[in-house]
């Protein structure tokens, strides 16, 4: 069965701080990692990574996979209140029709 | 361009009633997918549908639950005699297909009384 772990569960950090979250994954015929940002909504997309070792960049968040050790980082510098939210990671197997299989989450804070 | 709309937002059920959830997915996505969110836990894939097809049912419970994507109109999903168990957000994505970047709704919120 696929498996994403996530790590920390939780983090609190500060304004302006540099926060890096981790997803490791045991996938057969992995195809795609994909990150999403859950506040009380929709989760929202943020990154596809498909190929080891390219970084994803969009403003102050970007991410990079490491197919050979099997995870992914997600890191997002100069961290503001409003990006005070739940990240999860999701993998996605070739031949699996499509169904992606998620983390737990990482709940983070950003305090003022 | 709407995004996946999810209704309704909250949905509360006594236990024996039947549970309606509906989801339209955005304008050229013709695959949906349904996810269910436990309190603690990830989502958790149910069902990937395409027009009038259901492609993947493995993730869905074998009794009470079905789901549906008519020609014409949203993908329903049935739950019948709900019971506490039952109460979770639920979850809809959609996407084109072949790129297979899903987009998700804002959730249904399922109380069971």
């Amino acid at each position: 069965e696929d498996k994403v772990v996530q790590s920390p569960l939780s983090l609190v950090v500060h304004e302006g701080d540099t926060v890096t979250l981790n997803c490791s994954y045991e996938v057969t015929n992995f195809r795609s990692l994909l990150w999403y940002k859950q506040e009380k909504k929709a989760p929202t997309f943020l990154f596809m990574l498909t190929s080891s070792g390219i970084e994803k960049k969009s403003g102050r968040l970007s991410s990079i996979l490491d197919k050979k050790e099997l995870f992914s980082i997600l890191n997002i510098t100069a961290t503001q209140t409003g990006d005070s939210a739940i990240y999860l990671c999701a993998v996605e197997a070739r031949g699996s029709n499509y169904k992606l299989t998620f983390g737990k989450g990482t709940l983070l804070t950003v305090n003022p | 361009n709407a995004g996946v709309m999810q209704n309704p937002r909250h949905l509360v059920r006594r236990r024996g009633q039947e549970a309606r959830l509906r989801c339209s997915p955005m304008k050229g996505h013709s695959h949906v997918y349904w996810y269910r969110q436990l309190p603690e836990e990830g989502l958790k894939f149910m069902v990937y549908l395409q027009k009038e097809n259901i492609i993947d049912e493995s993730g869905m419970p074998k009794e009470r639950f079905s789901a549906e994507f008519p020609k014409e109109g949203p993908s329903i999903l049935r739950i019948q005699q709900v019971v506490r168990g039952d109460s979770a957000a639920y979850f809809c994505a959609s996407s084109q297909g072949l790129e297979n970047i899903q987009y998700f709704g804002a959730g249904t919120r399922l109380s069971v009384l």
